[in-house]
């Protein structure tokens, strides 16, 4: 059964910095990673997906890496600001179907 | 732009009642699934569906039902809601291998 893990659970930064989230997942036969951010009492928001033949993928600030032979994916936040405090969350797609698997997310903390 | 609408953001009901969460979707996605959320436990589906009147068990289906009887609408079904269903219910939908859309959330409390 796929298992996905993001460490660090909760992160806290000054504003301006440049930070990695993590993610890894158990079983490398995936179609998919895709992360998400979720702002308190919402649903979930698309950010990147990244297809399994894919290394990276990159929206303004955002970019996301996948090693699938490692089990791993990063999303990297550069410049981070205020309005990037969220959770953030990373689901996997197997290719056996459409489930996603989620991690449990790392919720970001960005200081003024 | 994808718009899932969940009928209600907060719902309160007893013990023992019939609930019924409806979700919408406007983009005539094939897939869509429910998901409840949990401190501690992340998201876990529920059950999914990848066409009309087609559904599929998620990890935890047990005091659940879903109903898909047009491409657009996927409701799920408390037969008799107990007190360990209080979470959060999220719906959402997706064309096949693309990114997941989702609603804004219903909380509900079973008291």
């Amino acid at each position: 059964k796929q298992e996905v893990t993001q460490i660090p659970a909760a992160l806290s930064v000054p504003e301006g910095e440049n930070l990695v989230l993590n993610c890894s997942f158990t079983d490398s036969a995936i179609y998919n990673l895709q992360w998400f951010r979720q702002d308190p009492g919402k649903g979930l928001t698309s950010l990147l997906l990244i297809q399994s033949s894919q290394r990276e993928q990159t929206s303004g600030r955002l970019n996301a890496s996948l090693d699938k032979s490692s089990g791993r994916s990063t999303l990297y936040i550069a410049a981070s600001q205020p309005g990037d405090s969220a959770t953030y969350l990373c689901a996997v797609q197997e290719t056996s179907g459409s489930r996603l698997t989620f991690g449990e997310g790392t919720q970001l903390t960005v200081n003024p | 732009d994808v718009k899932v609408t969940q009928s209600s953001r907060y719902l309160v009901k007893r013990t023992g009642e019939k609930v019924f969460l409806e979700c919408v979707q406007d983009m005539d996605h094939e897939n869509m699934f429910w998901y409840r959320q949990d401190p501690g436990l992340g998201l876990r589906l529920i059950y999914f569906s990848y066409d009309v009147k087609m559904k599929e068990k998620g990890d935890i289906p047990e005091g659940y039902s879903v109903s898909r009887e047009k491409k657009e609408r996927f409701s799920l079904i408390l037969e008799s809601a107990s007190t360990n269903q209080t979470s959060m219910y999220l719906c959402a939908s997706s064309l096949l291998y693309s990114p997941l859309h989702f609603g804004n959330g219903t909380r509900l409390t079973v008291t």
